[in-house]
């Protein structure tokens, strides 16, 4: 069965400081890869996504995501965080051929001043 | 054009009520998820629309959850006898194709507190 794994549940970082989420997945095939990011009242947001092709993906607000099929992980990155980076950020996966997204539980970032 | 919007936003029933959920899409998206996401935890797929059919429902947890989407845009998601345990923020999305390799855009949700 597909999982997806998001082992930081809570991460603090500084403003302006690097950010790294991490994401593994178990899937029998390269699935489609996402994340989203949940803010307080709003709305699951797109950041990115991996389809195929560059292992590095560009996504808006600043965001990146590097694809390591050896190690079955999606993590993303931010260079400097700002404020409003706060919130929650979900790995999400997609088997190709298929209906449904998998979502991690979810890791929720705070940025201290 | 708008984006996906749920109404109500919150809701607060009582313990063996029945509950309607409501979801317009975006104009134009022939498909059409709903999401359960308990406290803490990611979203959990329901089911999916493709048009006005059930194209998998294999994430609705029991028979008491039921979801229509009668003229293939808006969907209503029904919850029969409800239980605590059905208390959590209920999330619709849709896609212009669907498919898990079509981007879903999310509605902000409907908070279902069961007392």
């Amino acid at each position: 069965a597909q999982s997806v794994t998001q082992p930081d549940i809570h991460i603090t970082v500084s403003e302006g400081a690097s950010l790294e989420l991490r994401c593994n997945y178990s899937y029998g095939a390269t699935p489609y890869l996402f994340w989203y990011v949940q803010s307080p009242g709003q709305g699951l947001q797109l950041l990115l996504k991996y389809f195929s092709g560059d292992t590095l993906v560009q996504g808006i607000k600043g965001f990146e995501a590097e694809f390591k099929r050896s190690q079955s992980s999606f993590n993303l990155r931010k260079p400097s965080v700002h404020w409003s980076d706060a919130a929650e950020y979900f790995c999400a996966v997609g088997a190709r051929g298929g209906n449904q997204f998998y979502f991690g539980t979810g890791t929720s970032l705070t940025v201290i001043p | 054009g708008a984006g996906v919007s749920q109404t109500p936003s919150n809701k607060v029933t009582e313990k063996g009520k029945y509950v309607e959920l409501r979801c317009d899409p975006i104009s134009g998206h022939t498909a059409l998820y709903w999401y359960r996401q308990s406290l803490g935890q990611g979203p959990e797929f329901l089911i999916y629309f493709q048009g006005t059919g059930a194209a998998d429902d294999s994430g609705l947890p029991n028979d008491r959850f039921f979801a229509v989407r009668p003229e293939g845009s808006v969907s209503t998601l029904k919850i029969q006898r409800t239980e605590r345990g059905d208390s959590a923020v209920y999330l619709c999305a849709s896609s212009f194709r669907g498919g898990a390799g079509d981007t879903q855009y999310f509605g902000p949700g409907t908070r279902l507190t069961v007392l």
